[in-house]
């Protein structure tokens, strides 16, 4: 069975430029999450979709950030403009259904905002 | 929304001795708890989970304890060996998903 993929591993941008990340779920599983991991700290929900629903994205900072689900199988996740502080690893999930059940995580895009 | 505390933050045992990391959270609908292991660089992997039908699950070296009444659950390692060093995360979720800050441990050998 095929894992989670994510694309671009790493990403060198300047503050106030754009960039986009790219995740592909395991094949069948209805849940996506996109996570924000900042240097030593867990994972930080940003979003999850169910099928091509949001379920929450409560922390999304939704001046800067969006995402999108189309078709309830790939998504992507945009920042623009970045700051310096969105420097991290931007980890994407995916699971069966819903958040009763095993997250499988893609191996993340690491940010560097200059 | 959901609160989940983790405790401690770092943890040094001795090689063969035992560790418990211990968590907290705050919504009574959260009924699936699962414990991430993340070493350096890589994506967080699953290591044990328990749901709220039952209070103790064991696998091997590792076992995990949920008491839904107060709300807290932990991780317990036995027999610990210098590649159980990682960060540990724990987790709470019903209809959302919740994580804990990290457990740092480091086993001495």
């Amino acid at each position: 069975e095929a894992g989670v993929a994510q694309s671009p591993r790493y990403k060198i941008i300047e503050k106030r430029q754009s960039v986009a990340f790219w995740c592909n779920p395991i094949s069948g599983h209805a849940t996506l999450y996109w996570y924000q991991q900042i240097l030593g700290q867990g994972p930080k929900l940003l979003i999850q979709f169910q099928n091509n629903g949001v379920v929450d994205d409560s922390q999304l900072p939704k001046d800067r950030f969006s995402a999108e689900r189309l078709k309830g199988v790939d998504s992507t996740l945009k920042i623009q403009p970045a700051k310096l502080e969105d420097s991290a690893v931007y980890l994407c999930a995916s699971s069966l259904w819903g958040a009763t059940y095993e997250q499988y995580f893609g191996p993340g895009t690491r940010l560097t905002v200059t | 929304g959901e609160n989940v505390e983790q405790h401690p933050s770092t943890l040094s045992v001795q090689e063969g001795d035992s560790a418990v990391i211990k968590c907290t959270y705050s919504d009574s609908a959260s009924n699936y708890f699962p414990w991430y292991k993340q070493e350096l660089g890589k994506r967080p992997q699953l290591i044990i989970d328990i749901r709220s039908n039952v209070g103790e699950k064991k696998d091997q070296r590792i076992a995990v304890t949920l008491n839904k009444t107060a709300k807290h659950f932990s991780l317990h390692i036995t027999e610990t060996q210098p590649e159980d060093s990682a960060v540990y995360f724990c987790a709470a979720g019903f209809n959302k998903f919740y994580f804990g800050s990290g457990t740092k441990l480091n086993v001495k050998p």
